[in-house]
C-alpha cells in the first residue's frame, strides 16, 4: 500500500500566530500533492495543488499569502496557516498523488486546527 | 454546475443487509475516473473503490461494488453484508482526466448509519 502521513494530528494555537502542518508520503515519491480543508459535516474542499518544485495552485477564493504552500522534495509538502484566526479552524487534509495504474490519491490522516 | 452530486444525506440499514449509495456525476472530458472514500468519525479518508470511464466492467472490492452506467452518469456504490463497522460518511469523487496531478472533485457525502 502506500502510507501518507501528517503532523501535527491536531493543534490548537491562539489568534494572530502561524502554524505549520507537514505532509509526507512514507513509501513513495509524490511530485503532486493536495491541501483539502472541511468543515465539520461538509465534504472536502479543494485549497490547492502543489507540484514539487515549483509553486502551488491555488484553488478560486483561497488567499495564498494566508495559506503558504511549499513542496519541497518528492515525499513532503507543507501547509502554513499564516496568522490564523477562528474562522480558519478546521480539519485540514493532504493527500498525495501516485503514479500507478489509477494515478490514486493517497490521504493523510488529516490535522485539527483550532484557533482560539 | 454541481460536477458530483450525492443525494442521499443520510441512510440507514440494518446489519447483514445491502445498502446502495447514489452518485451521479457531469463531466465532458472522455477520460475520468471515480472514486468512493468511507470517512469515519476518526477523519481518516479511506480508499474503497475505483472506477475507470473505459473500464467495461463494474469494479468490485470484497464487500464493495460499483455500479457503473456510463450514459447516465451514475457510479453507485452497493454495500453488501452491512457491518456496524461500515457506520461512517461517504464520498464519492471524480478525476477529469489521466495524469497524476488531476484533481479530485467531492461529492457532498452521505451518512451510512448501520442499525444491530
Amino acid at each position: 500500500g502506500a502510507v501518507v502521513s501528517q503532523h501535527p494530528s491536531w493543534v490548537i494555537c491562539k489568534s494572530g500566530t502561524s502554524v505549520k502542518i507537514e505532509c509526507r508520503s512514507l513509501d513513495f515519491q509524490a511530485t503532486t500533492m493536495f491541501w483539502y480543508r472541511q468543515f465539520p459535516k461538509q465534504s472536502l474542499m479543494l485549497m490547492a495543488t502543489s507540484n514539487e518544485g515549483s509553486k502551488a495552485t491555488y484553488e478560486q477564493g483561497v488567499e495564498k499569502d494566508k495559506f503558504l504552500i511549499n513542496h519541497a522534495s518528492l515525499t513532503l509538502s507543507t501547509l502554513t496557516v499564516t496568522s490564523a484566526h477562528p474562522e480558519d479552524s478546521s480539519f485540514y487534509i493532504c493527500s498525495a498523488s501516485k503514479q500507478d495504474r489509477n494515478n490514486e490519491q493517497f490521504f493523510g490522516p488529516g490535522t485539527r486546527l483550532t484557533v482560539l | 454546475a454541481q460536477k458530483i452530486t450525492q443525494t442521499q444525506p443520510g441512510m440507514f440499514v440494518q446489519e447483514k443487509e445491502a445498502v446502495t449509495l447514489d452518485c451521479t456525476y457531469d463531466t465532458s472530458d472522455p477520460s475520468y475516473g471515480l472514486f468512493w472514500y468511507k470517512q469515519p468519525s476518526s477523519g481518516e479518508m479511506i480508499f474503497l473503490i475505483y472506477q475507470g470511464s473505459y473500464d467495461q466492467q463494474n469494479a468490485t472490492e470484497g464487500r464493495y461494488s460499483l455500479n457503473f452506467q456510463k450514459a447516465r452518469k451514475s457510479a453507485n456504490l452497493v454495500i453488501s453484508a452491512s457491518q456496524l463497522g461500515d457506520s461512517a460518511m461517504y464520498f464519492c469523487a471524480m478525476r477529469e482526466g489521466e495524469t497524476s496531478g488531476s484533481r479530485l472533485t467531492f461529492g457532498e457525502g452521505t451518512q451510512l448509519t448501520v442499525n444491530p
